[in-house]
């Protein structure tokens, strides 16, 4: 099992680029989070989808979407990078929605 | 506000010494998780606590969730620097209908000394 998994693990963009956060589980858990981790900020959830085919805004949505591909995959997406999204983005999930959540290794997305 | 508090921010200790992390909520927890996260890498669930009192450990970590359940404590024994980390907690909201959202605290920075 490797759990939850992110990719790219490192990523630089221009401002006004776009990208999408790759994100997959393989502990065929029912729901699935964003989440941006600044300094001195703590974590905060972006998006969240807590069954397949349902997504919903979290703390700080703006900036981005998401998108829940099938059970296991989670993506998220900066249409038009801003140096405000730079930040280290996790990804994790859980069996349902309010059970123990399982976070990924992270994404450092630096926005120049 | 911050709704969950966290102390200290930062915390250097000599190996081989206790220390405590505290989790404060201005309101009542209705469950609360302990996350480890190393420098550059994800969170790492540690426990989770859901009843007044409740207290669990894992082999040096022990967590406890007080009566009123609004504070939590993390409690390593002997320290060592594989302790060495940012702890996290988390607290259990109702988010509307029977949702429940995650919201974390700020996180304290431990740094064991060998």
């Amino acid at each position: 099992n490797a759990g939850v998994t992110q990719t790219p693990k490192f990523q630089v963009l221009k401002t006004g680029q776009s990208m999408t956060l790759q994100c997959a589980q393989d502990m065929n858990h029912n729901s699935m989070y964003w989440y941006r981790q600044d300094p001195g900020m703590g974590l905060r959830l972006i998006y969240y989808s807590a069954s397949e085919g349902t997504t919903d805004k979290g703390e700080v949505p703006n900036g981005y979407n998401v998108s829940r591909l099938n059970k296991r995959e989670f993506s998220l997406r900066l249409e038009s990078a801003a140096p405000s999204q730079t930040s280290v983005y996790f990804c994790a999930s859980s069996a349902q929605r309010g059970d123990t959540q399982y976070f990924g290794p992270g994404t450092r997305l630096t926005v120049l | 506000s911050q709704e969950l508090e966290q102390s200290p921010q930062s915390l250097i200790v000599q190996e081989g010494k206790n220390l405590t992390i505290n989790c404060t909520s201005s309101k009542t927890l209705y469950g609360l998780y302990w996350y480890k996260q190393k420098y550059g890498e994800g969170l790492i669930f540690l426990m989770m606590l859901q009843k007044g009192g409740e207290e669990k450990s894992h082999e040096k970590i022990t967590a406890k969730l007080d009566e009123k359940k609004q504070q939590s404590s993390l409690h390593i024994t002997a320290s060592q620097p594989s302790h060495a980390g940012i702890y996290l907690c988390g607290a259990v909201r109702p988010a509307g209908g029977s949702n429940y959202k995650l919201t974390f605290g700020k996180g304290t920075l431990l740094t064991v000394n060998p």
